[in-house]
């Protein structure tokens, strides 16, 4: 069975300009979540969706990022414009059930790098 | 903002011994979990443990939860230098909260 795949890897791109991110989850997964990772720290959740409802984005800065999760299945997440202090591994994860307390798998991440 | 915190930062043992990795946090939880990172890789779901459960098993690890002290530790026996990675613990507050984690530890298992 594919895990969760993302695309791309790595993305390196000039402060000001946009990028958006693409991730899609196990199939059959309900729940969708996209976490920030900094530099020698744990992750942090930007937005979770269920199904294709946005449940919880409270830590998303809405001036620049926007997601979207279509259908219900893939999702994009995307940032315009781009700033320095958002370069960062972006991690998408899923899980099957709706709801928080199911396993989380993750996939491997986008680098972005912001000069 | 970040609930968990790991303890020790960094860790280097040598391959067949025991690593022990702790775990506090400073609110009531649903469940803690471990991951597994291995570097510019996603992370990898080890073992979740409830707030009502003790101790669990999973091969190689066995993790505990004291929800008086509001700790957790992760012990990994016999390790091998595959177990070289960054270990994260992350806790869930309730069904509906999210998955906090925290700065992780860095392991290192010498051949």
């Amino acid at each position: 069975e594919a895990g969760v795949v993302q695309s791309p890897r790595y993305k390196i791109i000039e402060k000001k300009q946009p990028v958006a991110f693409w991730c899609n989850p196990i199939s059959g997964h309900n729940t969708l979540y996209w976490y920030l990772q900094n530099l020698g720290q744990g992750p942090e959740l930007l937005i979770r969706y269920e199904n294709e409802e946005a449940v919880d984005d409270s830590q998303l800065p809405k001036d620049r990022f926007s997601a979207e999760r279509l259908k219900g299945v893939d999702s994009t997440l995307k940032i315009q414009p781009a700033e320095l202090g958002d370069s960062a591994v972006y991690l998408c994860a899923s899980s099957l059930d709706i709801g928080s307390t199911d396993t989380q798998y993750f996939g491997p991440g986008t680098r972005l790098t912001v000069l | 903002s970040q609930q968990g915190e790991e303890d020790p930062q960094a860790l280097s043992i040598q391959e067949g011994e025991n690593a022990t990795m702790n775990c506090s946090y400073k609110t009531s939880i649903n469940n803690l979990q471990w991951y597994r990172q291995n570097s510019g890789r996603g992370l990898v779901h080890l073992i979740l443990i409830r707030s009502n459960e003790r101790e669990k098993h999973s091969g190689r690890l066995r993790v505990t939860l004291d929800t008086s002290k509001k700790s957790s530790s992760l012990l990994i026996t016999a390790s091998r230098a595959a177990d070289t990675a960054s270990y994260f613990c992350a806790t869930l507050r309730g069904a509906n909260s999210k998955l906090t984690f925290g700065k992780g530890i860095t392991l290192s298992v010498r051949p």
